[in-house]
């Protein structure tokens, strides 16, 4: 009964190889964030979409891109992908307005070799 | 520029003793404060909040304080439990609903 699916769970790529990630919710919540956590790091917002309105970090890398089909699923996909960017990737979602709570899925770990 | 920041990586404690985790902020927009945990190879899980309008809340072995004078917050779990042993991270809402995490400390329950 998980209610925020991320797959794969584990990814390794080569350098410059194509990835997407996914993330699938049956919470019905508004807004779906991609976040980017290195080791030892605080988790990095990368972009959120509230409903189908699309937020970009203003220093989140081109080589990042997002896409909502529908409310339930989002895709992250790195188009070229370094090794800067070996990673845990985490989707969460939260409700929408007046929610205070980040609901986390249980993350897409990309080595980039 | 961190904007939430948990300054000790790692805490030790014995079974049943009190663990106390720490997390400080500088932006005094921040409306709303969590707590999440996290084991290895799982995403985080919330496990207690706390609205700026109030200084305290309780759940259970675990309670939270926040201190807006000092912008201090900080997480109680006593009794400690073996299975407390997890990556706890500090977070914090701004009124533009944006989410600002800490680095997270690593908590070991000794038994």
């Amino acid at each position: 009964d998980a209610m925020v699916i991320q797959n794969p769970r584990y990814q390794v790529t080569q350098f410059g190889k194509p990835v997407t990630l996914s993330c699938s919710q049956t919470l019905n919540h508004n807004v779906m964030y991609w976040y980017q956590q290195k080791s030892s790091q605080a988790p990095k917002l990368l972009f959120h979409y509230y409903d189908k309105d699309f937020n970009n970090e203003a220093d989140t890398p081109d080589n990042f891109q997002s896409r909502r089909p529908n409310t339930s699923f989002c895709f992250l996909d790195i188009r070229s992908p370094g090794l800067g960017d070996t990673a845990m990737y985490l989707c969460a979602t939260r409700l929408g307005s007046g929610a205070n709570v980040l609901t986390f899925g249980a993350g897409s770990r990309l080595t980039v070799l | 520029d961190q904007q939430v920041k948990q300054n000790s990586p790692s805490l030790s404690v014995q079974e049943g003793r009190i663990s106390i985790l720490n997390c400080d902020y500088t932006n005094s927009m921040f409306d709303y404060f969590l707590w999440y945990k996290k084991y290895p190879a799982e995403g985080p899980t919330f496990l207690i909040s706390i609205s700026s309008i109030k200084d305290k809340n309780e759940d259970g072995r675990f309670t939270v304080f926040l201190n807006k004078s000092a912008k201090h917050l900080s997480l109680h779990i006593v009794p400690s439990q073996p299975g407390d042993s997890a990556v706890y991270f500090c977070a914090a809402k701004d009124t533009g609903n944006q989410f600002y995490f800490g680095t997270g400390t690593s908590l070991t329950v000794i038994p």
